[in-house]
């Protein structure tokens, strides 16, 4: 059973759109979660943490929903430069290191 | 402050060679780690460092083989080169690897070595 869980996409939407993303992870323990961007042949950046509360940074929106085991990523009035691909982190459980990363989801926004 | 560096950015290598891909962080950062990433697999962890004289596995770890003998630097060193270590190769760093409270537990990466082994 894979760990971390992510539609690959690819999600195509015109500027100015509300696209959202899921991810659903396996480990009923972890306690970290986030959403990286990576674009293309380029390193992953941190886009936000996601917690228990759910957060908001800006047009991005992040929630989490434990009983479910899924994690979302709301985007907002979608801009030329959101297109790159966002992936789902989870982390282990209690007192783990390691990071479980999903495939990624890959967003296109088209003028 | 640099960040991440890593180095060479790309390498090619022939089947049975050893080469050492280097990594150092400027932010005095404990836990580090290094990822390969292949085409349709997403990251995967191949062995991290939670300090100094500290490491340990991470998921694909064979063929691999690292040391920390300071917080700053984290090489990676592939014994014996084979085909199916192609793939571009990231490390990462943060303050704490374990959930410590925002923004301790986040990576950052370095901009990658892509590797190819004939």
């Amino acid at each position: 059973r894979k760990e971390v869980e992510q539609d690959p996409g690819p999600f195509n939407v015109p500027e100015g759109a509300t696209v959202a993303f899921n991810c659903t992870y396996s480990n009923s323990a972890s306690q970290s979660f986030f959403w990286y961007r990576q674009d293309c042949r380029k390193e992953p950046k941190l886009l936000m943490s996601v917690y228990s509360s759910g957060n908001e940074d800006g047009r991005f929106t992040a929630q989490l929903n434990r009983a479910s085991q899924y994690i979302s990523l709301l985007i907002r009035d979608s801009k030329l430069s959101d297109s790159a691909t966002y992936l789902c982190v989870v982390n282990m459980g209690a007192g783990s290191y390691q990071l479980t990363f999903g495939k990624g989801t890959k967003l296109s926004v088209i003028p | 402050n640099a960040g991440v560096t890593q180095t060479p950015k790309f390498q090619v290598l022939k089947t049975g060679q050893s080469m050492t891909l280097q990594c150092a962080q400027d932010m005095n950062h404990e836990y580090m780690s290094w990822y390969r990433q292949d085409p349709g697999m997403g990251l995967r962890l191949i062995h991290y460092s939670v300090g100094a004289g500290i490491t340990d596995q991470g998921e694909v770890p064979n063929g691999y083989n690292v040391s920390r003998s300071t917080t700053e630097d984290f090489p990676l060193r592939l014994l014996s080169a084979a085909p199916s270590q192609t793939s571009v190769y990231f490390c990462a760093s943060s303050y704490s690897g374990l959930a410590g409270g925002p923004g301790t537990d986040t990576q950052y990466f370095g901009p990658g070595t892509r590797l190819t082994v004939l």
